[in-house]
């Protein structure tokens, strides 16, 4: 079946590490998507890809980077200079009609919950 | 700029009560996309509808109805004599031309029994 697979589920990172995010998806969908959530409010964007090689800062950037080397993944990492990182992080993915970049929806993974310790 | 605006934070009714959520957004776009979403405990988030900005007709689905209108800018949710099992977090979004997905603050449903 086709879908979007985050791993791990959850993550401990120590104060000062690097750590990075998985998010692979086998849809063939061309938009890719980072959103961070914390206890109590909505989904914030950190990062957003439309085609391979490139991508765009979404609201909440400084502190994270990403990568789209494939049209499948899209990881995130989660730096040393972000001071606040535990939450939880959502990938999303979507389709794109070419030109006219139609919004035909979103598909989400499962979440990654990070934790500093 | 696109904004998404759910007021309520948290909602308790008894099962079988009828619950309306609500959502009103701000766009520039005459062609925008919105979403409602359901997030069970698990995190994972549910696609309940989406809605774009030409189709303003109602939309039923079992217990769930939906009312959007253009001239108040809102699109809220009602759930129909609620269950124990329609207790989550609702999430209402706007996606603009552009595609990004803006989320309001969400509600909290809770259903007791």
């Amino acid at each position: 079946d086709g879908g979007i697979t985050q791993s791990p589920k959850y993550l401990f990172r120590k104060e000062g590490q690097n750590v990075t995010l998985s998010c692979e998806q086998n849809l063939n969908h061309d938009a890719m998507y980072w959103y961070r959530q914390d206890p109590g409010q909505g989904l914030r964007l950190i990062y957003y890809s439309q085609i391979v090689n490139d991508f765009q800062k979404g609201d909440i950037a400084e502190g994270y980077s990403v990568s789209r080397e494939k049209k499948e993944s899209f990881p995130l990492t989660v730096t040393s200079a972000q001071k606040n990182p535990t939450a939880f992080y959502l990938c999303a993915s979507m389709a794109l009609s070419g030109q006219t970049k139609r919004n035909y929806g979103y598909t989400f993974g499962s979440g990654t919950r990070l934790t500093v310790v | 700029a696109q904004k998404v605006t759910q007021a309520q934070t948290e909602i308790s009714v008894v099962e079988k009560e009828d619950v309306t959520l609500d959502c009103v957004y701000e766009t520039r776009d005459t062609t925008y996309y919105l979403f409602w979403y359901k997030q069970p405990p698990s995190g994972e988030l549910v696609f309940l509808i989406r809605r774009n900005s030409f189709d303003e007709q109602n939309e039923i689905s079992g217990r769930y109805s939906w009312n959007f209108q253009k001239s108040t800018s809102s699109f809220n949710f009602t759930i129909t004599a609620s269950q124990v099992v329609d207790s989550a977090v609702y999430f209402c979004a706007l996606s603009e031309y552009g595609n990004k997905l803006v989320f309001g603050a969400g509600t909290i449903l809770r259903v007791k029994s």
